[in-house]
């Protein structure tokens, strides 16, 4: 049982460049989140999904876009990537049904030169 | 959410029980007591969660005391593997929100 899988792990853009980052998650959860982390920091909600087809802003949104085509996958887009970017990423999911517990993949490190 | 208060950090003889206190005391009635840790570089992970009673897992038991407003994780017999930092939350259960991660509490166990 995989979980929540990000890809890739680790990544490296030069300034203005874009990326997307892929979550995929085989739990059958209707909702998916993309959070950051900085260094020494709690995470911040980037944007979020209830199900298939809708996205919704987080605390932390501006320059990110995302989409949920698929119930099973989140995408996050950065389109010109800035050094501020930098961060850990993490993706995560939950069930629509009980307890809203968050299961979280490994993350992606990505730096903005 | 209610706000939680957790000591920044605390060290634990690998093979002996880490107890890791939360205070929660504005917590209402509906919201419940999660536990979350983080080790190093890696996502969050769900440990335990509790509403009144006293819970148990395969992970941890999870004390919480009866007026609430406060609440115990115990790792009963903890291992190098289990250094992390331990997040305490208080929340509503259901709809889809933020997990807000306070500051935590860097668990260390020394061999």
């Amino acid at each position: 049982n995989a979980g929540v899988t990000q890809t890739p792990k680790f990544r490296v853009l030069k300034t203005g460049q874009s990326m997307t980052l892929l979550c995929a998650q085989d739990m059958n959860h209707e909702y998916m989140y993309w959070y950051r982390q900085d260094p020494g920091m709690g995470l911040r909600l980037i944007h979020y999904s209830v199900g298939e087809g809708t996205t919704a802003k987080g605390e932390v949104p501006d320059g990110y876009n995302v989409s949920r085509l698929k119930k099973q996958n989140f995408l996050l887009g950065l389109e010109s990537a800035a050094p501020s970017q930098t961060s850990v990423y993490f993706c995560a999911s939950s069930s629509d049904r009980g307890l809203n517990i968050q299961y979280f993949g490994a993350g992606t490190r990505l730096s903005v030169l | 959410d209610a706000k939680t208060t957790q000591p920044p950090s605390m060290d634990c003889a690998e093979g002996r029980a880490a107890n890791l206190p939360c205070n929660h005391s504005t917590i209402s009635g509906n919201e419940y007591v999660y536990w979350y840790r983080q080790i190093h570089s890696q996502g969050p992970q769900y440990i335990i969660h509790g509403l009144k009673n006293n819970e148990t897992n395969e992970m941890a038991s999870l004390i919480i005391t009866e007026d609430r407003k406060s609440s115990t994780l115990i790792l009963p017999h903890a291992t190098l593997r289990d250094t992390a930092v331990y997040y305490c939350i208080v929340r509503n259960s259901g709809s889809a929100r933020q997990l807000t991660f306070g500051s935590g509490t860097q668990l260390t166990v020394l061999p």
